[in-house]
């Protein structure tokens, strides 16, 4: 069965300092992969996906991912922090076949930025 | 703009009653599912549908049940609702495998 950790359950940056989020996934398989993030009270918007291709994937507002298959890692990056980047994160792992194609998604990491 | 509905944002109920909680897209999307967050455990799938009048059960199916009598509309019913299943609720759908889903906004139940 398909899994994903988030081994942070929060992180605080300062704004304007850089970000990585981390992302560990079980699959047998080449995955595809998603990173989420979740305002307070909010559904979830997708920030980027990597299906295939380049390992290096850029997302909306700034944020990057890197597929880093021999860590089985897809963490997510930001170069510099705005205020408005504190949300909740989610990473999320699918497959292409069988598991009906459904998506399991990490406990998340609660990102607080300090002015 | 892509959207998913839900119908509700916050729901109190009693326990023992059959709760519905509705869901609709306007992406004639073909697959939507049901997920319910909660604190430190992230999202739980508990439903999904390939199609209409088509369900299968995700991770946490007990307790609950679906209904898609038409592609744009997927609900959640609660058979009798339990203080357990206070949570946050949140549905989606997505085009096909490979795209990434589109989330509503949640619906907060709590059971009483």
């Amino acid at each position: 069965a398909q899994s994903v950790t988030q081994p942070d359950i929060h992180i605080t940056v300062s704004e304007g300092a850089s970000l990585e989020l981390r992302c560990n996934y079980s699959y047998g398989a080449t995955p595809y992969l998603f990173w989420y993030v979740q305002s307070p009270g909010q559904g979830l918007q997708l920030l980027l996906k990597y299906f295939s291709g380049d390992t290096l994937v850029q997302g909306i507002k700034g944020f990057e991912a890197e597929f880093k298959r021999s860590q089985s890692s897809f963490n997510l990056r930001k170069p510099s922090v705005h205020w408005s980047d504190a949300a909740e994160y989610f990473c999320a792992v699918g497959s292409y076949t069988g598991g009906g194609n459904k998506l399991t998604f990490g406990t998340g990491t609660q990102l607080k930025v300090e002015l | 703009d892509v959207k998913v509905t839900q119908s509700s944002r916050y729901l109190v109920k009693r326990t023992g009653e059959k709760v519905f909680l509705e869901c609709v897209q306007d992406m004639d999307h073909e697959n939507m599912f049901w997920y319910r967050q909660d604190p430190g455990l992230g999202l739980r799938l508990i439903y999904f549908s390939y199609d209409v009048k088509m369900k299968e059960k995700g991770d946490i199916p007990e307790g609950y049940s679906v209904s898609r009598e038409k592609k744009e509309r997927f609900s959640l019913i609660l058979e009798s609702a339990s203080t357990n299943q206070t949570s946050m609720y949140l549905c989606a759908s997505r085009r096909g495998a490979g795209y990434g889903y589109t989330f509503g906004s949640g619906t907060r139940l709590t059971v009483v």
